[in-house]
């Protein structure tokens, strides 16, 4: 069963927007999430987690379990944001086994 | 600290070969991680082991298993190799949990 949902798989957004990576998952349960990043030549990195509830970047992301989401949000987008960005759900009732999302590569235009 | 590194970074094996991939975790991590990542799937959980144990394990075929040493550094070893395990092997390190992972460069795996 697909965990962890990304449903854009390229967005684009001009510089100085608003961006908002779309995060959908599904777990009977309470998941951990995460949001990591892997910028050009980079190695996957963590940018910030759901339990934390910081703002990393600029970015944030809440936990809506109503809705089952977590999407990632930025007020004004810059360019250095442009990345892959991956959603992320631990599950506790099975094992802690890690799930990642398919990734949205996100370009932010000058 | 010196990062996670992964050895080889690219390594080329024909169907039914066997290969074993390495991974150094960061000095004093104690929990490795292994992902297999592919076009198709993204990236998917193998397993993972904390203090010389497996303590997670993904939906992988026997075929994959890993090892991981006192000094926490980890193998992972596929055998009787397939087309379809052509792909990058990330393995990530962490203190004590998957809260926060560090990854490491990859492996990329080609099968021939």
């Amino acid at each position: 069963a697909q965990r962890v949902t990304q449903p854009e798989k390229l967005l684009s957004v001009f510089k100085g927007a608003p961006v908002e990576l779309k995060c959908n998952y599904s777990y009977s349960g309470s998941p951990e999430l995460f949001w990591y990043v892997q910028y050009s030549r980079q190695r996957l990195q963590l940018l910030l987690r759901h339990i934390s509830r910081e703002s990393i970047k600029g970015f944030t992301a809440d936990l809506n379990k109503g809705e089952t989401s977590f999407h990632l949000k930025k007020p004004f987008a810059q360019e250095e944001d442009s990345a892959m960005y991956y959603c992320a759900l631990s599950a506790p009732n099975t094992g802690n086994q890690f799930y990642f999302g398919t990734g949205t590569s996100l370009t932010v235009i000058p | 600290k010196a990062g996670v590194t992964q050895t080889p970074r690219y390594l080329i094996k024909t169907r039914g070969q066997q290969v074993t991939l390495s991974c150094s975790p960061i000095s004093g991590h104690r929990s490795v991680s292994w992902y297999q990542q592919t076009p198709g799937q993204g990236l998917q959980f193998l397993f993972e082991y904390f203090s010389e144990t497996q303590r997670n394990k993904g939906n992988f075929p026997g075929r994959f298993s890993g090892r991981q040493f006192s000094n926490s550094r980890s193998e992972m070893n596929v055998s009787t190799l397939e087309l379809g395990d052509s792909a990058l092997y990330l393995c990530a390190s962490s203190p004590d949990n998957m809260r926060e992972q560090f990854f490491g460069p990859g492996t990329r795996l080609t099968v021939l």
